[in-house]
C-alpha cells in the first residue's frame, strides 16, 4: 500500500506568478482534500475532490482552484500569487462514502512567494 | 463557525511523565476526532482518532477520552519518550461536513530526557 506523495517539496514563486502543486492518493482512496497550514498554525481546509469534482470548499477564494484525474490523483492550482500565499500545503486522501473516515496526509509542499 | 480551540500552545514535560493537550469543538455534528503528530521532515502521521459513539479510546501509551456534551476530547500520552516531541495537532469533523478536517491550532510537546 503506497501512501500519499507530493510535490515538489518546495518551490519558490513571485508575487503575481502561477503555481501547480501535485499529489497522488493513497491506494484504495478516493477522495483528495487540500489544506494550507500558515507557520505556526493548524492546517485549513481548501476544497475536496471526488469523482474529479469539487466536492466542498472553505474560505479561499476562486483564485484556488483543482483538478482530480480518474487515477484519483489531484492538483491545487493558484493563480495571481499573493504573499500571504506563502504555507505549507497539504494534501491528504480518504475512502468517501465508506465506514472509513481517516485522512491520510502527505508530506506537503513549502510554498514561498517573494 | 466551525471552530476548535487546542491547549496549551507549547508543553514541556520530563521523560516518562504524562502529557495531555486538551481541544474544544463547536459544532456539535462533529462526528469524528483524529489526532495527527507533525514532525519536519516527516508529514502528519494519523496516531489516533475517536467517533462519538465511543467515549475513550487506547493505544499502547495514547489515549484520547470525548466528553460530547461539553464537546471537549483530549490526547493523554503516558510514559513520555523523546520521540514524542512534536507538534500535534486535534481536529474535528463529520460526514455532514463533507469530510471536511477543522484543526486546532497545535501543541508543541517537548520531552525533556
Amino acid at each position: 500500500e503506497t501512501g500519499v506523495t507530493q510535490s515538489p517539496t518546495h518551490l519558490i514563486k513571485t508575487r503575481g506568478q502561477q503555481v501547480t502543486l501535485r499529489c497522488s492518493s493513497q491506494s484504495g482512496h478516493n477522495t483528495v482534500s487540500w489544506y494550507q497550514q500558515a507557520l505556526g498554525q493548524g492546517p485549513q481546509f481548501i476544497f475536496q475532490y471526488y469523482r474529479e469534482e469539487e466536492n466542498g470548499r472553505g474560505n479561499f477564494p476562486p483564485r484556488f482552484s483543482g483538478l482530480q484525474f480518474p487515477n484519483y490523483s489531484s492538483e491545487l492550482n493558484v493563480n495571481a500569487l499573493e504573499l500571504d500565499d506563502s504555507a505549507l500545503y497539504l494534501c491528504a486522501s480518504s475512502l468517501r462514502f465508506s465506514q472509513r473516515l481517516e485522512q491520510y496526509f502527505g508530506p506537503g509542499t513549502r510554498l514561498t512567494v517573494t | 463557525g466551525e471552530n476548535v480551540e487546542q491547549h496549551p500552545s507549547t508543553l514541556s514535560v520530563q521523560e516518562g511523565d504524562s502529557a495531555v493537550i486538551k481541544c474544544t469543538y463547536s459544532d456539535s455534528a462533529s462526528n469524528y476526532f483524529p489526532w495527527y503528530k507533525q514532525e519536519l521532515g516527516k508529514g502528519s502521521q494519523l496516531i489516533i482518532d475517536i467517533r462519538s459513539n465511543v467515549g475513550e479510546k487506547k493505544d499502547q501509551r495514547i489515549a484520547v477520552t470525548l466528553n460530547k456534551t461539553a464537546k471537549h476530547f483530549s490526547l493523554h500520552i503516558t510514559e513520555t519518550q523523546p520521540e514524542d516531541s512534536a507538534v500535534y495537532f486535534c481536529a474535528a469533523s463529520g460526514h455532514n461536513q463533507g469530510g471536511k478536517l477543522i484543526f486546532g491550532q497545535g501543541t508543541e510537546l517537548s520531552v525533556k530526557p
